[in-house]
């Protein structure tokens, strides 16, 4: 079984500081992780994915996350916040051989900037 | 590509109707899934199907709700009698069969349910 836990169901940061979002996950197989963004009144939207390749991950609007085994984490980073960066954020995970399609999500932190 | 396509988008029922959510998966995805978000309970997963057929409705709440998926291309979700606990906002995606693992999901706008 999969589980991921976000650690902090806030954050506010200033703008241009550092973002730092925690996702510790617990499975049993070798796990894919996707870090989910979700805007106001939309629906979530893929921020980045970890499928086995690079343990750095880089994804769409600046931010990155490393996977890393030892602490079971995958926390997503940005280093310089932007106003456009508030929104709610997921972490996600899914069994690598798994034959089924699930995805579990966590419960999501949301990220406020500071002017 | 016009995505995960949901109808209606805001949704006012009274108690005790019922609720009718729709939704369109992107062409060529043959896995689909349905969500519920609220405030308290976060992102539950409801059901999911592949190729049409129901895998996974450990999520669905009660007998109140069913889904189905009768073609490739649409699938619904229902709540006979609703009640105001359901309200919330009830996403549906959908993603190639196998490779959401790789790919993730592509998430509709959802539709928020508010029963009073």
């Amino acid at each position: 079984a999969q589980s991921v836990t976000q650690l902090g169901s806030h954050v506010s940061v200033s703008e241009g500081a550092l973002v730092l979002l925690r996702c510790n996950y617990s499975s049993s197989v070798p796990p894919y992780l996707f870090w989910y963004v979700q805007y106001p009144n939309q629906g979530l939207q893929l921020l980045l994915k970890y499928t086995s390749a690079a343990t750095l991950v880089k994804g769409i609007n600046g931010f990155e996350a490393e996977f890393k085994k030892s602490e079971t984490s995958f926390h997503l980073t940005k280093p310089s916040a932007h106003m456009s960066d508030a929104a709610e954020y997921f972490c996600a995970v899914s069994g690598r051989y798994s034959s089924a399609s699930k995805i579990i999500f966590g419960s999501g932190t949301r990220l406020s900037i500071r002017p | 590509d016009a995505g995960v396509i949901q109808s209606p988008r805001h949704e006012v029922t009274e108690m005790g109707q019922e609720v009718t959510l729709r939704c369109k998966p992107i062409s060529g995805h043959n896995s689909l899934f349905w969500y519920r978000q609220t405030m308290m309970r976060g992102l539950e997963l409801l059901i999911y199907f592949n190729n049409n057929v129901p895998i996974d409705d450990s999520g669905m709440p009660e007998d109140r709700f069913s889904a189905k998926m009768p073609n490739a291309s649409f699938s619904t979700l229902k709540i006979q009698p609703s009640e105001p606990r359901d309200s919330a906002v009830y996403f549906c995606a959908s993603s190639s069969l196998g490779e959401s693992r790789n790919y993730g999901y592509t998430f509709g706008s959802g539709t928020r349910l508010t029963v009073v």
